[in-house]
């Protein structure tokens, strides 16, 4: 079982409209949960980091974390096409006496005019 | 802040040789951690530094190692080149490394490695 799962998509949402990207993890003890979009050829950058369940909302992007169901999601609204790139999940896990970050395989969405 | 810088950005190297890439983190931030991502396995971590000591390593095979120095920066050497290690390296930095709950980490551009 892979430890951050993401639907590699992709994702076809229309401008103006609502994208929902979702992310599911393994480790029940995660307690940290970023999002980062990486444009084509370039290299991922943090949109959203959230800790608690509930909604965090930073403008556009809401990230949404429910731990006892073990996903986070985020919500892009009044997609535009410079929302096109690819969305990792981000979740920190627990090995031994570390914790890292695992990353998703990222879901790629593609906003249509 | 300046951010996360990467050298090179570019590299292309035959079988058999060896590369060393360099990190410089954001000012202040302490831990560097490296990853290597290919279009196939994505996003895969390859270790992280913290004041000089490597606190956590992923499943890459030992021709893979890194050091960090005392003004934080980092460099990362791949011996032994494989056409399978061709891959865009990434660096991330963060104040307080991966065990801190509240740490985040923020990627520098990468450098492209292609292995002919």
């Amino acid at each position: 079982q892979k430890e951050v799962e993401q639907n590699s998509g992709p994702l076809s949402v229309p401008e103006g409209a609502i994208a929902s990207l979702n992310c599911t993890y393994s480790d029940r003890g995660s307690q940290s949960f970023f999002w980062y979009r990486q444009y084509s050829g370039k290299s991922p950058e943090l949109i959203m980091s959230i800790y608690s369940n509930g909604d965090k909302e930073d403008g556009r992007f809401t990230a949404q974390l429910n731990k006892a169901s073990q996903y986070v999601s985020l919500l892009i609204r009044d997609s535009q096409p410079s929302d096109s790139a690819t969305y990792l999940c981000a979740v920190n896990a627990r090995y031994s006496s570390a914790s890292k970050i695992i990353f998703g395989s990222g879901t790629r969405l593609s906003i249509r005019p | 802040k300046a951010g996360v810088t990467q050298t090179p950005r570019y590299l292309i190297k035959t079988r058999g040789q060896q590369v060393t890439l360099s990190c410089s983190p954001i000012s202040g931030h302490r831990s560097v951690s490296w990853y290597q991502q290919t279009p196939g396995q994505g996003l895969q971590f390859l270790f992280e530094y913290f004041s000089e000591t490597q606190r956590n390593k992923g499943n890459f095979p030992g021709r893979f190692s890194g050091r960090q120095f005392s003004n934080s920066r980092s460099e990362m050497n791949v011996s032994t080149l494989e056409l399978g290690d061709s891959a865009l390296y990434l660096c991330a930095s963060s104040p307080s490394g991966q065990g801190t709950i509240t740490d985040t980490q923020y990627f520098g551009p990468g450098t492209r490695l292609t292995v002919l």
